[in-house]
């Protein structure tokens, strides 16, 4: 039973290009969670995605950063013309429903970029 | 809008010895309230999790945390470290986890 996927592990950019950051749910999760944990501080809620569907995007920066789960394939978090500030670790979640009905949100093992 | 504080940065102690690592939150409902574990370069574990009964939770690798609404804290205990134990702890609330910042444990021989 594979966990949460997300790929790359590790991702380098220069500053203005584009930083594209894969997540698979787990099996039979439709809902996905974006969070970013920046240097020696915890992490922090970025965006709140069901298929096809953003559902709450209160987290993400207003400017340069997307997120999409689309009907087929991996939820893809977008960070467009990188700076130096967007180097972190960017952590997919993934849960059955809506962890309100008390489903736990399983982590991925993180995404770390680094913007040179 | 809610939050969470974990007010110990840095926490060591020695092997065999007990645990206790703080966590006050503020939320304007009856809080979901969770404990995870990361290791350094690694992702989130969950370790326990409060949703509503019992306010003495459980969870995996011998930990236990309390829901005290009138202190609005949710501590996490263990009676017995182990030196496997030692990694950055996070306390969240609400149903999009809310994170505290964290407690960084170190196990000393």
């Amino acid at each position: 039973n594979a966990g949460v996927m997300q790929n790359p592990r590790h991702l380098v950019r220069r500053r203005g290009q584009e930083a594209r950051l894969r997540c698979s749910p787990m099996k039979g999760h439709s809902h996905v969670y974006w969070y970013r944990q920046l240097p020696e501080e915890g992490l922090k809620f970025m965006v709140y995605l069901q298929k096809e569907n953003i559902i709450d995007e209160s987290g993400m920066p207003k400017e340069r950063f997307s997120a999409e789960f689309p009907k087929e394939g991996p939820s893809i978090l977008r960070i467009q013309q990188v700076v130096r500030g967007d180097s972190a670790a960017y952590f997919c979640a993934s849960s059955r429903t809506h962890q309100n009905s008390g489903n736990t949100i399983y982590f991925g093992e993180g995404s770390w970029l680094t913007v040179v | 809008a809610q939050s969470v504080t974990q007010p110990d940065i840095h926490i060591t102690v020695s092997e065999g010895a007990s645990l206790e690592l703080r966590c006050n939150y503020s939320y304007g409902a009856t809080p979901y309230l969770f404990w995870y574990v990361q290791s350094p370069g690694q992702g989130l574990q969950l370790l326990l999790k409060y949703f509503s009964g019992d306010t003495l939770v459980q969870g995996i690798k011998g930990f236990e945390a309390e829901f005290k609404r009138s202190q609005s804290s949710f501590n996490l205990r263990k009676p017995s470290v182990h030196w496997s134990d030692a990694a950055e702890y996070f306390c969240a609330v609400g149903a999009q986890l809310t994170f505290g910042t964290g407690t960084r444990l170190t196990i000393i021989p």
